[in-house]
Parts: C-alpha cells; structure tokens; sequence
C-alpha cells in the first residue's frame, strides 16, 4: 500500500500568509494526486486534482504542484475562511489512500 | 450534483446494514463510484469503489465483509456492510473523487 504522509499536522499562520502543505508518497503516484479541503461538520471539497489543476470554483489563490513523491499545496495569501483540516489523496493505484491531514488555524 | 446517503444508524457488533446513495444532477451510469468513511474525530479513509462497468475494489479492511453495488436504472450506489466491528463506526460519504454527499453515520455498538 501507498503510504501518504502530510505535514505538518497543523500549521498556524495570518491573515494575508502564503502557506505551504506537503504530502509525501511511499512511492511515485504519477502525478495522481487530489487535495480536499475539510471544514467542521461538512464533507470535504475537491480544490486540487492530478497535482496542479484547479477544480471549477475554487479561489485562485489555492494552487498544487510536485512530482514523483513529494507534492504541495498553496495558499498565496490566507483567508479566514481557508480555516480547516486538508487532505491530500493518491488516486495512481490500489487501495486509494488518504494523508492523515493538515489541521490549519489563524494566528 | 446531489449525492444523498441513507440507511445509517446504530448497529450491534456481528449485524448487518445496507447504506444507499441517491445520485442526480449528472449521468451516474458513466462514473465510477466511491464509498470513504471518516471514523469520529479521524482522517479519511477510502472503503471500496465501482467502476461504471461494476468491476469493484475493497480496502483489505473491509474486503469479504462488504460489498458495493449499483442500480444504474435507480441512479443509486449501494454498500451492504455485514460482519460489522466497531472500528467500522464512522460517517460513510459516497462520492465520485469529484463531488461528495453530506454522509450517513454507522455506529457499531452494543
């Protein structure tokens, strides 16, 4: 199995940041990785599919990018409601696996 | 989109529940299907999946004691849990890897 690694495990920055979530894959998925963005209660939301591509609807200032094992999720500049946990989700070979989340907060 | 999970609740250790999922807003019969739960306070943790042709796949966790469907003509996507243990309490989302529906929740207490 892949295992999806995520760090950190919660990041604390301000209003206005540019904030930087990795994931980490045991081994290369191809570039066959999507990021969800999870707020309280609610299911998560698709934001970032196949590494770099911007889901229909999503803010501009969130952006995806990496290779092989290692890839990354921005935010350029932070927004109160950017406030929420974010999973990363390999999708390149079975079982599908999930990183175990990064947990964001404002300062 | 709309995807509407039902058929959750409170289940004894052993027993068996059938959770449904009532898709519109798109062609269901083109897409492959998803089944992720998220345990209380957890991360997610993807559970099994069928394809458009019902060529399916499970997390070893939970292969031989669960079973996903589909009914095409009901645009609904089916997850027969039986065998049930109570790591298997959490909030079930069916979801193509696009969009989600709210989720239904499995407790398996006695």
């Amino acid at each position: 199995d892949i295992q999806m690694t995520q760090s950190p495990s919660v990041l604390s920055a301000s209003v206005g940041d540019r904030v930087t979530l990795n994931c980490k894959a045991s081994q290369n998925i191809n570039k066959y990785l999507n990021w969800y963005q999870q707020k309280l209660g609610e299911a998560p939301k698709l934001l970032i599919y196949n590494t770099n591509n911007l889901q229909t609807g999503i803010p501009s200032r969130f952006s995806g990018s990496g290779s092989g094992t290692d890839y990354t999720l921005t935010i350029s500049s932070l927004q109160p409601e950017d406030v929420a946990t974010y999973f990363c989700f390999q999708h390149n070979s079975w079982p599908l696996t999930f990183g175990s989340g990064t947990k964001l907060e404002i300062k | 989109v709309q995807l509407v999970e039902s058929g959750g609740g409170l289940v004894q250790p052993g027993k068996s529940l059938k959770l449904s999922c009532s898709a519109s807003g798109f062609t269901f019969s083109s897409y492959g299907m998803h089944w992720i739960r998220q345990a209380p306070g957890k991360g997610l943790d993807w559970v099994a999946y069928i394809s458009s042709s019902s060529g399916t796949v499970y997390a070893d966790a939970v292969k031989g004691r669960f079973t996903i469907s589909r009914d095409n003509a009901k645009n609904t996507l089916y997850l027969q849990l039986n065998s049930l243990k109570s790591e298997d309490t959490a909030i079930y989302y069916c979801a193509t890897t696009v969009y989600w529906g709210q989720g239904v929740m499995v407790t398996v207490s006695s």
